[in-house]
């Protein structure tokens, strides 16, 4: 079964500065993905960035980054430059491949709540 | 133009009432899904669909049933509701078979069950 860990419930981050959000997962299957969603308070899921396993670079967009480590399999998220409307929940999700169905399921973390201080 | 929508947007209602959510989406998405946000903000997989198809059931109780009248459509019908019940609904739907693509979410339903 896959699992993705999320160890920190809640951090804080200074406003400008960068933050790490931390994820780990388990799977035995050699094809994966994962992704990053984040959830303001308002409450919608909005998709942040994806990472392949057979990605050979870490994947970027805007002030998002993946600092993926296949062999530690964690698959961290970096913000740069932190912004008051970066206060939400991060999850991280792993989509896993049903065999004969050819669709993907997430299974999500249990999120990290992110506060931005001005 | 909203791509994934969800109504109604908040649900109240009583113990052992039958009740319904709908969900559209007008990306042209072929894959469907329905999950579940309990208090703790954990998000568990419910159902998906695949050109109609139901093609993945997770151990939910059979007094949820998810209904697609067609690609654009699935909603989520909910007989003899319970206390646990209570949750955040969110419909999701996707592009493809390609794991890259991303799954876009509804702006979620919250249920209350009194």
């Amino acid at each position: 079964a896959q699992k993705i860990t999320q160890t920190q419930p809640g951090m804080f981050v200074q406003e400008k500065e960068a933050v790490t959000l931390d994820c780990t997962y388990d799977t035995s299957d050699q094809s994966y993905g994962l992704f990053w969603y984040k959830q303001p308070s308002s409450g919608e899921m909005i998709f942040l960035i994806y990472q392949g396993s057979y990605d050979e670079q870490n994947a970027t967009e805007g002030r998002y980054s993946l600092n993926f480590q296949k062999a530690r399999k964690s698959a961290n998220l970096v913000i740069s430059a932190s912004q008051l409307g970066d206060s939400a929940m991060y999850f991280c999700a792993m989509r896993d491949a049903r065999s004969g169905a050819g669709s993907y399921q997430l299974t999500f973390g249990k999120g990290t709540k992110l506060s931005v201080i001005p | 133009d909203t791509a994934v929508s969800q109504t109604p947007k908040y649900l109240v209602t009583q113990m052992g009432n039958d009740k319904s959510i709908k969900c559209e989406q007008n990306l042209g998405h072929d894959t469907m899904y329905w999950y579940k946000q309990d208090s703790k903000k954990f998000l568990k997989i419910m159902f998906s669909y695949n050109n109609k198809e139901l093609i993945i059931n997770e151990t939910v109780p059979n007094r949820f049933s998810p209904k697609s009248p067609d690609k654009a459509h699935l909603n989520l019908h909910i007989n003899s509701l319970e206390l646990g019940d209570s949750a955040v609904y969110f419909c999701a739907s996707r592009q493809g078979l390609a794991g890259s693509r991303a799954q876009y979410f509804g702006p979620g339903t919250r249920l209350l069950v009194l």
